[in-house]
């Protein structure tokens, strides 16, 4: 069965903190995406990659940096955990036919307290 | 940039009974995919129906079908035989076709749907 993980499910932070959200495909896909959703709101994108070490940005890139350093895995990283980033965190992958949509993973409810 | 609402927040249906889910859209582009994603309390995405705007036909899956009207940018989602498994947050979202690099689903705000008994 095609997954993608992710590899907390819940995660609680301090403000401050450097955070790491990990994220890896075992579909050989080309592209993955990282996304938050928060209530009323829907799904908002963060950070796209299209291949191993190329990255653009979302709609919403402030406070966040990704890597991607090998094409199976996708990494959302804050470099200093504040509150407003409470959030369930979703991440994504597809292959370069839209037709397909995305698969994703199971989401980290992150908590910065 | 694209748009996409869906101005229903909570919805409720009878076990059996037939729900519709609306969903508008707003944008320039001629060529591009709709979906329906399934969230349930799992929180896990499951993608339950997409239409290729070019395609005039309505998509179905089994209980699952669109209503697509493109000069009108709507895409509600009618489930029929309603199940207590149905009981999700929906989400309909937007993406170009071919766009070069990686295609980026635009996501309206989601309807919470509740079946009951």
């Amino acid at each position: 069965d095609v997954k993608v993980t992710q590899s907390s499910r819940y995660l609680v932070k301090r403000t401050g903190e450097k955070v790491f959200l990990e994220c890896v495909q075992d579909m050989d896909h080309e592209n993955m995406f990282w996304y938050r959703q928060d209530p009323g709101l829907g799904l908002r994108l963060i950070y796209f990659s299209y291949d191993v070490k190329m990255k653009e940005k979302g709609d919403i890139p402030e406070g966040y940096s990704v890597s991607r350093e090998k094409k199976e895995r996708f990494s959302l990283i804050l470099e200093s955990a504040s509150t407003n980033q409470t959030s369930m965190y979703l991440c994504a992958s597809s292959t370069t036919q839209p037709y397909y949509g995305y698969t994703f993973g199971s989401g980290t409810r992150l908590t910065v307290v | 940039a694209q748009t996409v609402t869906q101005s229903q927040p909570e919805m409720s249906v009878q076990e059996a009974e037939t729900v519709t889910l609306s969903c508008t859209y707003d944008t320039s582009e001629n060529n591009y995919y709709l979906f329906w994603y399934k969230q349930p309390p799992s929180r896990q995405m499951i993608l339950v129906i997409r239409q290729e705007a070019y395609k005039q036909q309505n998509a179905t899956e089994n209980r699952f079908s669109v209503n697509f009207q493109k000069a009108a940018k709507s895409f509600s989602l009618k489930i029929s035989d309603s199940q207590l498994g149905d009981t999700a947050m929906y989400f309909c979202a937007f993406m170009r076709g071919n766009t070069g690099t990686a295609s980026k689903l635009t996501f309206g705000t989601g309807t919470r749907l509740q079946v009951t008994l």
